[in-house]
């Protein structure tokens, strides 16, 4: 099983859509989790980290369940310049390394 | 917004030549990294660094390479002796604490290999 597992998607969502995106981990006592953003051929950027509780910012939420090992995104009234790869993070803890998922290529239309 | 800084942008180099690449951490930032991801593939951690000496690595940071602190502000990736499959863009990453925090990366360096 891999690290972290994500569909690659592409999912293409008309503007004003909803869209959610999931991951699950393999190791159970992963410690932190989040959410980045890639843009083609660009540096990895921070979109949100992810808590127990679930955390909202503006049309982004998202949500962890340790017990299942997934992390969900969800983007609200999607926008053309959400269109980028999403990538789903963890940090299994132990050491200083962040474990990557290979993404999840959102493209928002017209 | 405080960034980290990466050059050269693109590195093309002959196979078995030597190449560094340069960055400069945001200032105030205690912990480095480098990773890398070729086309299409993951980002995947190769080293990260912090108070002057390496603090883990992976399978992947082989004899092959080694980094540098050379001064307060630079952080530098040697590769030695370029193979094909070294080709990938390298980013930098730093962070003022631990990785729990998230990091900042760096724009990148595409590196070539031919």
């Amino acid at each position: 099983r891999k690290e972290v597992e994500q569909d690659p998607g592409p999912f293409n969502v008309p503007e004003g859509a909803t869209v959610a995106f999931n991951c699950t981990y393999s190791n159970s006592a992963s410690q932190s989790f989040f959410w980045y953003r890639q843009d083609c051929r660009k540096e990895p950027k921070l979109l949100m980290s992810v808590y127990s509780s679930g955390n909202e910012d503006g049309r982004f939420t998202a949500q962890l369940n340790r017990a299942s090992q997934y992390i969900s995104l969800l983007i609200r009234d999607s926008k053309l310049s959400d269109s980028a790869t999403y990538l789903c993070v963890v940090w299994p803890g132990g050491g200083n390394k962040l474990t990557f998922g290979t993404g999840t290529q959102l493209k928002v239309e017209l | 917004e405080p960034e980290v800084t990466q050059t050269p942008s693109h590195q093309v180099t002959q196979m078995g030549q030597e190449v560094i690449l340069r960055c400069v951490p945001i200032s105030n930032h205690l912990y480095f990294y480098w990773y890398r991801q070729i086309l299409g593939q993951k980002v995947e951690f190769l080293v990260s660094f912090y108070n002057n000496e390496i603090s883990e690595k992976s399978e992947i940071f082989d004899d092959q390479f080694s980094v540098e602190r050379p001064d307060g502000s630079n952080f530098t990736l040697k590769i030695r002796s370029t193979k094909l499959e070294d080709s990938a863009m390298y980013f930098c990453a730093s962070s003022e604490r631990d990785r729990a925090h998230g990091y900042t990366f760096g724009s990148g360096t595409r590196l070539t290999v031919v």
